[in-house]
């Protein structure tokens, strides 16, 4: 079957970074995605990773390595307002997006 | 520009009775989408269209219509309601289908369905 992994919660300080792990088994991959939600919101899009390597946009930066079936998502500089779940998503053979659980971010001050 | 446009954004309904959720869009996306999403469970897909007139079903359709006579609109549509429906309800679309376009949605706001 198809999986994505990422962890259900993690806490981090304002100001500092965080990294947030994405696993995934899927049949077949074309581009894994990072959304961002806020409670209560719609998700929003932040990032799309088809080649290895990392792509960055501002304060917030993610990475692929396809033979590994890993992605992270970095966040610099932290602030409150990044306090939010971020989603995970692949998009399979099919172009069928299979989406994590999501991981919810807490920010302390 | 709107983007996406659900309603209700809220609603109690009773089970066994029938209710539409309504989903619009500006963008003339050709792919739209009916996601739920559940505590612990994210995003699970009900129904997709690909383009006006064809629809699809998605990972959880049981219990769910939809249909897409046009490009704007995308309603969804319990038949007979159950508490198991309980649930956040989110359209979205994206411009293409079957391309890396397909994984960048544009969602709605949700519409949040309680089923007693």
């Amino acid at each position: 079957g198809q999986n994505i992994d990422q962890p259900t919660e993690m806490t981090a300080t304002e100001g500092a970074i965080v990294q947030i792990n994405c696993t995934y088994q899927t049949s077949g991959f074309n581009g894994l995605f990072w959304y961002q939600q806020h409670a209560g919101e719609a998700p929003t899009f932040l990032s799309y990773n088809v080649l290895d390597g990392l792509e960055e946009k501002g304060r917030f930066s993610s990475f692929l390595s396809r033979s590994k079936g890993y992605s992270y998502l970095l966040l610099k500089e932290l602030q409150m307002k990044d306090s939010a779940s971020y989603l995970c998503a692949v998009l399979d053979s099919n172009y069928q997006l299979i989406w994590g659980a999501g991981t919810k971010l807490i920010i302390k001050p | 520009t709107a983007g996406i446009t659900q309603a209700p954004t809220s609603q109690i309904l009773a089970a066994g009775r029938s209710m539409t959720l309504r989903c619009t869009q500006d963008m003339r996306h050709n792919a739209m989408y009916w996601y739920r999403q559940d505590l612990g469970l994210g995003l699970r897909l009900i129904h997709y269209s690909n383009t006006a007139g064809t629809t699809g079903k998605g990972e959880v359709p049981d219990g769910y219509s939809v249909s897409r006579a046009n490009t704007d609109d995308f309603p969804l549509t319990l038949a007979s309601a159950v508490p198991s429906q309980t649930s956040v309800y989110f359209c979205a679309s994206s411009r293409t289908s079957g391309g890396p376009n397909t994984g960048e949605l544009f969602f709605g706001e949700g519409s949040r369905l309680t089923v007693l």
